[in-house]
């Protein structure tokens, strides 16, 4: 069935260093990519999202690019602070009217060391 | 605040009690969302609603009922749980159904069953 795989499922980085999350997914009409962050007692909240006729998408610290060749995307959080610790998530979707699943990744928990 | 709040929100039940789990959203949105989520599981969805008609029911066991009075309130009715149904039940809901539609997701209930 569709799946979408996601690594690490824990990443440790010092405060200020870059972090990075991966995501590979099964479907190949997948052509929407959300990213959700997670913190401790709250729902997920989505970050960034980027659409399949797009490269990559920056918003100030945080970028996504997507290759949908080989059917990846990855996170990118630059200058690290320890309010980006956190469970994300990727998630694979179809822009299509009607359809309303989301493919899940299994998480990565990300903790920014000060 | 994501507009989207569950109540409960920690609830421990007996393998024999009857619950519920209730879910409020604020932002005037036609889609509502049911999720178990587990620990190292991608995100699990149990129901979809549009328009309070259910457009989804992921082979749920029939231990779990939702309701959906109207566009603004989701219920989930719990009965004879097992111990594994122990999960944190995220409730979101979006403008519409299509596949890029943000999902917001409320801050979940945070359920043990012994």
């Amino acid at each position: 069935g569709e799946n979408v795989e996601q690594h690490p499922s824990t990443l440790s980085v010092q405060e200020g260093d870059s972090a990075v999350i991966k995501c590979t997914y099964s479907d190949s009409a997948s052509n929407y990519f959300p990213w959700y962050k997670q913190e401790l007692g709250k729902g997920p909240q989505l970050i960034i999202d980027i659409r399949s006729n797009v490269g990559e998408k920056k918003d100030q610290r945080i970028a996504v690019t997507l290759n949908k060749t080989a059917k990846h995307f990855s996170l990118h959080i630059t200058e690290t602070q320890p309010e980006d610790s956190a469970v994300y998530f990727c998630a694979a979707s179809m822009e299509t009217s009607g359809t309303y699943k989301y493919i899940f990744g299994t998480g990565t928990r990300l903790k920014v060391l000060a | 605040e994501t507009g989207v709040t569950q109540t409960p929100r920690h609830l421990v039940m007996g393998m024999t009690n009857k619950k519920s789990l209730k879910c409020e959203q604020h932002l005037g949105h036609n889609a509502m969302y049911w999720y178990k989520q587990s620990a190292k599981k991608p995100l699990e969805l149990m129901f979809v609603y549009s328009l309070e008609e259910r457009v989804e029911n992921n082979s749920v066991p029939s231990r779990f009922s939702p309701e959906c009075p109207n566009s603004s309130h989701l219920f989930l009715h719990l009965h004879t749980l097992q111990p594994e149904d122990s999960a944190l039940y995220l409730c979101a809901s979006s403008q519409g159904l299509a596949g890029v539609e943000t999902q917001y997701f409320g801050p979940g209930t945070r359920l043990l069953v012994l």
